[in-house]
C-alpha cells in the first residue's frame, strides 16, 4: 500500500492553469477508474473536488477537471483564483482498500 | 444537512487503547459505507479503514491491521474506531468520512489523537 506519487508543489498566477499529476500502479490508478481528488485548506477537513477520475460533485466549479492515462491521473485547475491555494490530494481505490497521494501544495502567485 | 462529528480523541500513552466515535446525521446512515482517514501533524492523508453499510465487511490499512477495529451501530447512527496497542506513529487527526462513488463526499472536522509518554 504505497502512497501515490504527487509533486510536492505547483504554482501559477491568477487566471493561469496548473496541472497536478498522481502516479500509481496497475493495482490502483491504472486498474480502476476510481480516482478522486481532494482540496484541503490549512486546519480544515478535506473537500471532494473530483470523483471517478473526471466527475465533479455538485457545487464544485467547472474550473476543476480530472483525467487519467495509464497509471497516472491528473487534476487541472483553470483560471486560478486566490482561494484555490491549498493542498491537493489524489486517492484511488486499490481493490478492497484505498490509497492517497503524497499531496501537492498549490500556490497562487 | 449532512454532518459527521468525530469525538474521543486525546492524549494516550504508547501501548494503551482509545475508542473514537463518529456521530452521523442528515442522511440514511445505514445505507452507506463509512471510512476512517488520518493525518499525522504536517503530513498527508492516510486511509485507515472502511466498513460496509451493514457492518459485515471491514477492510484495513496494513499499518493498523490487527490493532484497530472499525464498527458501527446503525441504530445510533454512529461509527467507531477501536484503537489498541497505540504507538507514537498513530499520532494524527482522525477523520470520519461518508462514502460516495469510490470517494468520500462528507468529512468531519476530525479528532486529534496524541500518543505520548
Amino acid at each position: 500500500q504505497s502512497a501515490l506519487t504527487q509533486p510536492p508543489s505547483a504554482s501559477g498566477s491568477p487566471g493561469q492553469s496548473v496541472t497536478i499529476s498522481c502516479t500509481g500502479t496497475n493495482s490502483d490508478v491504472g486498474g480502476y477508474n476510481y480516482v478522486s481528488w481532494y482540496q484541503q485548506h490549512p486546519g480544515k477537513a478535506p473537500k471532494l473536488m473530483i470523483y471517478e477520475v473526471s466527475k465533479r460533485p455538485s457545487g464544485v466549479p467547472d474550473r476543476f477537471s480530472g483525467s487519467k492515462s495509464g497509471n497516472t491521473a491528473s487534476l487541472t485547475v483553470s483560471g486560478l483564483q486566490a482561494e484555490d491555494e491549498a493542498d491537493y490530494y489524489c486517492s484511488s481505490y486499490a481493490g478492497s482498500n484505498y490509497v492517497f497521494g503524497t499531496g501537492t501544495k498549490v500556490t497562487v502567485l | 444537512q449532512v454532518q459527521v462529528v468525530e469525538s474521543g480523541g486525546g492524549v494516550v500513552q504508547p501501548g494503551r487503547s482509545l475508542r473514537l466515535s463518529c456521530a452521523a446525521s442528515g442522511f440514511t446512515f445505514s445505507n452507506y459505507v463509512m471510512h476512517w482517514v488520518r493525518q499525522a501533524p504536517g503530513k498527508g492523508l492516510e486511509w485507515v479503514a472502511l466498513i460496509s453499510y451493514d457492518g459485515s465487511n471491514k477492510n484495513y490499512a496494513d499499518s493498523v491491521k490487527g490493532r484497530f477495529t472499525i464498527s458501527r451501530d446503525n441504530s445510533k447512527n454512529t461509527l467507531y474506531l477501536q484503537m489498541n496497542s497505540l504507538t507514537v506513529d498513530d499520532t494524527a487527526v482522525y477523520y470520519c468520512a461518508k462514502h460516495f462513488r469510490w470517494s468520500s463526499d462528507y468529512w468531519g472536522q476530525g479528532t486529534l489523537v496524541t500518543v505520548s509518554s
